[in-house]
């Protein structure tokens, strides 16, 4: 069974912290996502990864980074955390080409404050 | 752009059968997938259609017309544990394997 995890269920930053959100997949797959999802506005993709090292930007990079060093961890980092990022942030995995069927995470809902 | 249109609310009642649209305009498309989100949970895959036709798994089916842009999700003897929201996703040409876009969601409301 296809296990995600993310660190945080939920977290409550200041204006302009770092924060880190950690995404970990048991299952051996080679593609990692970072999407955020608002009411009415379904799940926008933030970054993903098709390989260690390997990083892309997706629809709405702006005010993010991420990281992976790990095949199994793909970490999404706020370099200056803003109100407009509160949301909630799901982190899924994907196996090779089958980009179709995505694993998703419990999700973090995380408030800047 | 890209875009996908779904309704946002469906309601129906135990038992009934209740079909969710789609219709998408993007960039490129290499096939359209369905996802079941509960309140407070994460979205979990349910089908996926490449081909023009009807791909039946058990209660749920889902069409694809590749044609007319279209496609939907056909939930069968509804029961009062499909109540959730419903996403479609184009899998387009971002990306080198294709990432998906993600329409807003139709929230499902089943009723006794």
């Amino acid at each position: 069974d296809v296990k995600v995890t993310q660190s945080s269920r939920y977290l409550v930053k200041r204006t302009g912290e770092k924060v880190f959100l950690e995404c970990v997949q048991d299952m051996d797959h080679e593609n990692m996502f970072w999407y955020r999802q608002d009411p009415g506005l379904g799940l926008r993709l933030i970054y993903f990864s098709y390989d260690v090292k390997m990083k892309e930007k997706g629809d709405i990079p702006e005010g993010y980074s991420v990281s992976r060093e790990k095949k199994e961890r793909f970490s999404l980092i706020l370099e200056s955390a803003s109100t407009n990022q509160t949301s909630m942030y799901l982190c899924a995995s994907s196996r090779g080409t089958n980009n179709y069927e995505q694993y998703f995470g419990p999700g973090t809902r995380l408030t800047v404050t | 752009g890209q875009s996908l249109e779904q309704p946002s609310e469906v309601t129906a009642v135990e038992g009934a059968i209740v079909q969710i649209n789609c219709t998408y305009q993007t960039s490129g498309f290499y096939g359209l997938s369905w996802y079941q989100q509960h309140d407070g949970g994460a979205p979990t895959f349910l089908s996926y259609n490449a081909l023009d036709g009807l791909e039946e798994t058990g209660r749920f089916s889902s069409f694809l017309s590749r044609s007319d842009s279209y496609g939907y999700l056909l939930l069968q003897e509804l029961q009062m544990k499909d109540s959730a929201s419903y996403f479609c996703a184009v899998r387009g040409y971002g990306g080198s394997q294709g990432n998906l876009i993600f329409g807003k969601g139709t929230k499902l409301s089943v009723k006794p």
